[in-house]
């Protein structure tokens, strides 16, 4: 079966820190993909990446970056210097090769001036 | 136009009325989807459309109808909802590429109540 676990439900921090938000899943698929997408406020879920599982490459698009570990199953996100307009809910997904998205439940960063 | 557009915005419909959500996206996408989001839970799947069939219900209750009437369009037809279906509806959509899963664009969603 396979799983998202968002382990942290809410992180606040202050503006220009450093915060990591962790995503571990479970799968038996060899081929999967996995995403993170961020709700803000205004309900919209925006995507922010798509990793597929022969990718382990990390990726950094400016302030934001990602660590994909096969080995721990985890695809962490991390935002450097962190400002007020991150404060949302960041889901990470997983897809096993279907259109069916499963959702981890979740963590709601809070960023404070 | 990279959006996925969403109508109306807002909803509040009696357990007798009879109403539609609707969706529309002009990126070429051949894929569209109804999430369910309650408050403070991640979005849940209901239906996905795949070249305007309908391939995954997730056994969503009768009184929730998809429509696709062309590739850009999507409806959901609401009937004797209950008060518990009262949530953020959120449609998506993504292109279809045989051998690989694409990233889903979300529309801004309609926010439901029934009284």
């Amino acid at each position: 079966a396979q799983k998202v676990t968002q382990a942290q439900t809410e992180i606040s921090v202050v503006e220009k820190e450093d915060v990591t938000l962790d995503c571990v899943y479970e799968t038996r698929d060899t081929t999967y993909y996995l995403f993170w997408y961020k709700q803000p406020p205004s309900g919209e879920l925006v995507f922010l990446i798509r990793r597929n599982s022969f990718d382990e490459q990390n990726e950094i698009s400016g302030r934001y970056s990602w660590n994909f570990q096969k080995s721990t199953s985890s695809f962490n996100f991390t935002i450097t210097a962190s400002q007020v307009v991150d404060s949302a809910v960041y889901f990470c997904a997983l897809s096993d090769n279907t259109d069916k998205l499963i959702f981890g439940t979740g963590t709601r960063l809070q960023v404070f001036p | 136009d990279t959006e996925v557009t969403q109508t109306p915005k807002h909803l509040v419909m009696g357990m007798t009325n009879k109403k539609s959500l609707k969706c529309e996206q002009h990126m070429g996408h051949r894929a569209m989807y109804w999430y369910k989001q309650k408050a403070k839970k991640p979005p849940e799947l209901m239906f996905v459309y795949s070249y305007e069939k309908l391939s995954i219900n997730e056994s969503v209750p009768s009184r929730f109808s998809p429509e696709c009437p062309n590739s850009s369009l999507l409806n959901l037809h609401l009937h004797a909802l209950q008060p518990e279906d009262s949530a953020l509806y959120l449609c998506a959509s993504s292109q279809v590429r045989r051998g690989a899963v694409n990233e889903q664009f979300f529309g801004p969603g309609t926010r439901l109540t029934v009284l």
